[in-house]
């Protein structure tokens, strides 16, 4: 069974720009949960999707939003760029809302100069 | 609100000694417990987790940990390490006031050397 799919790997943006990275789960799983990695604050939740509808929200700024499709698969969107948002996003998916085995993927690397 | 303390952020090894990576957790209600390893460039890989049951939980790649309720601790253990254990891990907690939602440590950096 394929894992989580993250694409793309790398990313280079300016800032003030918009930034939209996707995020293919596990075939069969429902939940998709994005987080941010940075070396300063480490991982954290940025929120979860299931059945195409946010069910939880971490503590980040309205210019982070997602979304996801009837197959799953989810997008995040980061508008109006800082260099602050520079890091490493993950993505993990799991059966179920909620869901205590989330399995993670590669992530995507988003350097913003 | 919760927190998760990993108290090590450094644990240098020799192969084949054991080894200890702290984890504590400050939490209202009750918790789930995980931890993650992560190796360089790579997402998080899922070593073993408490739900409930026995304090006891064997994970993948010869890992364990203790759930220590009345310590509220979970330290994950390894009788014997190997070159290829040098990564980044994570202790986890989710909980329901947090829609289960994983708040993670900062991490700890295991370096096992010959």
């Amino acid at each position: 069974k394929a894992g989580v799919t993250q694409t793309p790997r790398y990313l280079i943006k300016t800032r003030g720009q918009q930034v939209t990275l996707s995020c293919s789960p596990i075939s069969g799983h429902r939940s998709v949960s994005w987080y941010q990695q940075t070396p300063g604050q480490g991982l954290q939740f940025l929120f979860e999707y299931f059945s195409e509808t946010q069910r939880n929200k971490g503590n980040f700024p309205g210019r982070f939003s997602g979304r996801q499709f009837s197959n799953s698969r989810s997008e995040m969107n980061v508008s109006t760029l800082e260099l602050g948002d520079s890091a490493l996003y993950l993505c993990a998916s799991s059966l179920s809302a909620g869901g205590h085995e989330q399995y993670f993927g590669p992530g995507t690397r988003l350097t913003v100069t | 609100a919760q927190s998760v303390t990993q108290l090590d952020s450094q644990v240098p090894v020799f192969e084949e000694a054991p080894v200890e990576l702290r984890c504590n957790y400050s939490s209202s209600v009750s918790v789930y417990l995980f931890w993650y390893v992560q190796y360089p460039n790579q997402g998080l890989q899922l070593l073993l987790k408490y739900l409930s049951g026995s304090t006891l939980v064997k994970g993948i790649n010869g890992f364990e940990a203790e759930f220590n309720k009345s310590q509220t601790s979970f330290h994950l253990r390894k009788p014997s390490v190997h070159i290829s254990d040098t990564a980044e891990y994570f202790c986890a907690v989710s909980e329901t006031n947090s829609g289960y939602a994983l708040n993670f440590g900062k991490g700890t950096s295991l370096l096992v050397t010959p």
